[in-house]
């Protein structure tokens, strides 16, 4: 079975500056996706950026970007210039062929002005 | 703009009173999902349905049901809430992996239920 592990709970961040939140991930399956879902507060989960495994370069979307090492089974998340509206509960997810998906516990995200 | 759409927002019901929750999507996704998430915890997947096709989680209560009569909606029916089912109930559709791999899921607004 596949496991996601996201090791901090909670962070800050001061506005305009820069966070990475870690997620690590255990699977023996060579070919998934992995997923970052973003859910403010009492607000809908909202895809924010994807990765395919059998990509090697990194995916960006604006001001967020992911670190996939894949030989480490590791798929960090960076904010660039975090905005206030960045704060919510970040979700790793894995996913291999089939849909489903795999969370990890989650990161509350605060953004400080 | 194409949605997923959960109603209500906010759900009161009495412990052990059936309690129905409705999920609707304008996607014309053929994937339909309801998950279970307490606070500051990931969301637990329930069950989900291939087109008609219901797939139950192994560990989700007898207590709790689904029915998708079409496409576009899906229902979670609560057969006797107790106080352990308050949560936010999230309802999330995609297209299957036949129309190509990766196909990220889209979530509702959610249902709080609340359990007095």
């Amino acid at each position: 079975a596949q496991t996601v592990t996201q090791s901090q709970p909670e962070m800050s961040v001061q506005e305009a500056e820069t966070v990475t939140l870690s997620c690590t991930y255990d699977t023996s399956e060579n070919n998934y996706y992995l997923f970052w879902y973003k859910q403010p507060p009492s607000r809908q989960m909202i895809l924010v950026i994807r990765q395919e495994a059998y990509k090697q370069q990194n995916a960006t979307e604006n001001r967020f970007s992911v670190n996939f090492q894949k030989a480490a089974k590791s798929f960090s998340l960076k904010i660039s210039d975090s905005q206030l509206g960045d704060t919510a509960m970040y979700f790793c997810a894995f996913m291999e062929a089939g849909n489903m998906l795999t969370f990890g516990g989650g990161t509350r995200l605060m953004v400080k002005p | 703009d194409a949605m997923v759409i959960q109603n209500p927002r906010y759900q009161v019901t009495q412990f052990g009173k059936p309690v129905t929750l409705s999920c609707s999507q304008t996607l014309n996704h053929n994937v339909m999902y309801w998950y279970q998430q307490k606070s500051s915890q990931a969301p637990k997947l329930l069950f989900h349905y291939y087109d008609k096709d219901f797939n139950n989680e192994a560990d989700t209560p007898d207590n709790f049901q689904s029915r998708r009569p079409n496409t576009s909606f899906c229902f979670l029916d609560i057969r006797s809430p107790g106080l352990g089912d308050a949560a936010m109930y999230l309802c999330a559709t995609s297209r299957d992996s036949s129309a190509g791999s990766n196909q990220p899921q889209h979530f509702g607004d959610g249902t709080r239920l609340s359990i007095l």
